[in-house]
């Protein structure tokens, strides 16, 4: 079956540098992906997304990149804020359902 | 706000009792689905239904898990004879459709502990 897995369970970065989570995916089939947020206490949040058929997309502050090759996509945070401090899943959109990685904690510092 | 709302937000119970959670999705969404997150984890899917008709359940729903959404708007995921293991945070989400375009909004979870 799919799984997803992400690189570090944790990543403590400086209040303005640039934040990058990395998940790895094992279906060379699935074609849409999704990065949550999700902050203490409360249920995940969608930052971006991407299709397959796309390797980049930038949001606000937030870029995905997709590499179809190495089956790697990371969620890159610019100027790292302290509200970014939380959890982020990667998730695949399987059949019907998200598949959810086990998560990074991106802990911002002053 | 997501506008998906659960209830309870927290629910300790004795091993062994029943519980009920409820969830209330985003109105014009036709689907709405169940997740449980334990410590550590990503949400892993429990079932999922359209409108009213429950489509999929997954191995993790064992017989003492039953979820129903009898008018295809609220719905309830019931647990009997909790047990230990069954300590988790149950995420609910609604979306519009499935796939791409169609995002899953998730509300704030019920988090149960069974002691």
């Amino acid at each position: 079956g799919e799984s997803v897995g992400l690189h570090l369970p944790t990543l403590s970065v400086q209040e303005g540098d640039n934040s990058i989570i990395n998940c790895a995916y094992s279906n060379s089939a699935s074609d849409y992906f999704i990065w949550y947020k999700q902050e203490s206490g409360k249920g995940p949040q969608f930052i971006i997304d991407i299709r397959s058929n796309m390797d980049k997309r930038q949001g606000q502050r937030v870029t995905v990149l997709l590499n179809k090759t190495v089956k790697h996509l990371s969620l890159q945070i610019a100027a790292t804020q302290p509200g970014d401090s939380a959890v982020y899943f990667c998730a695949i959109q399987g059949t019907d359902k998200l598949i959810f990685g086990t998560g990074t904690r991106l802990q911002v510092f002053p | 706000d997501t506008g998906v709302s659960q209830d309870p937000r927290h629910k300790i119970t004795k091993r062994g009792q029943n519980v009920t959670f409820r969830c209330d999705p985003i109105s014009e969404h036709n689907r709405l689905y169940w997740y449980r997150q334990t410590l550590g984890q990503g949400p892993e899917f429990l079932t999922y239904f359209q409108n009213e008709a429950q489509l999929e359940k997954s191995r993790l729903l064992s017989d003492r898990f039953s979820a129903e959404r009898p008018k295809g708007s609220f719905s309830t995921l019931e647990i009997q004879r909790t047990e230990q293991g069954d300590s988790a945070m149950y995420l609910c989400a609604s979306s519009l459709g499935s796939g791409a375009d169609s995002e899953a909004f998730f509300g704030q979870g019920t988090r149960l502990t069974v002691v």
